[in-house]
């Protein structure tokens, strides 16, 4: 079974600054890897997708990719409080060949004004 | 396009009790996804289909059916309710496998609380 591990937080960042979330993934074979906002009460939303190794930029996030460490980060440049919410890293899920995806925890993130 | 609808938003049921949380999507997507995501939690999920007439479980399908008749909806039924089933539940859509695109939709959640 795949494991995706994230401190839960919180994480607390002044606004203008850059946010930093880790994520490890336990399983070698994964392939591509999902960071998804979710604010409270709403449902998650796809951000950043990212399958090869390195960076992956769009607007002011970017995707970090390091599989021979198995590690994805997500940076958040020039923060603002509207980014306030948890981030949810997501690898594809393959118990028993399922399709969907596994998910970490989360990451609470809170912007101070 | 609505996206991807679920009702309803909010239910409360009573331990042995069952019901239908409904899912549609009107976005012409073979691949739907049904996860729950408890307090403090990622999301796990229930069940998922690739397409009409083709369901398979995921990781916690205990407890659940689906069942799949047309492209557009994915119902998630609750078979004796039980306390432990106590979560928010959010239906999915995507183009292609989930785990291989970005062109993927949750659904705006029903709370479901079993008393």
């Amino acid at each position: 079974q795949k494991e995706v591990e994230q401190n839960s937080g919180p994480l607390s960042v002044p606004e203008g600054a850059i946010a930093s979330l880790n994520c490890t993934y336990s399983d070698r074979g994964s392939q591509s890897f999902f960071w998804y906002r979710q604010y409270s009460g709403k449902s998650p939303e796809l951000i950043m997708f990212i399958y090869s190794n390195g960076d992956k930029e769009d607007g002011r996030f970017t995707a970090q990719l390091n599989k021979a460490s198995q590690y994805v980060s997500l940076l958040i440049r020039d923060s603002q409080p509207s980014d306030s919410a948890t981030y949810l890293c997501a690898v594809p899920y393959s118990g028993g060949g399922a399709d969907g995806l596994t998910f970490g925890k989360g990451t609470h993130l809170i912007i101070q004004p | 396009n609505a996206g991807v609808t679920q009702t309803p938003k909010f239910r409360i049921l009573k331990i042995g009790q069952s019901m239908t949380l409904q899912c549609t999507q009107d976005m012409n997507h073979n691949y739907m996804y049904w996860y729950r995501q408890d307090p403090g939690m990622g999301l796990k999920l229930i069940y998922y289909s690739v397409g009409a007439g083709i369901t398979d479980k995921g990781e916690v399908p205990n407890g659940y059916n689906v069942s799949r008749s047309t492209t557009e909806d994915f119902p998630l039924r609750l078979e004796l309710a039980a306390p432990s089933q106590t979560s928010v539940y959010f239906c999915a859509s995507s183009y292609l496998r989930q785990g291989s695109t970005d062109t993927q939709y949750f659904g705006p959640g029903t709370r479901l609380t079993v008393l």
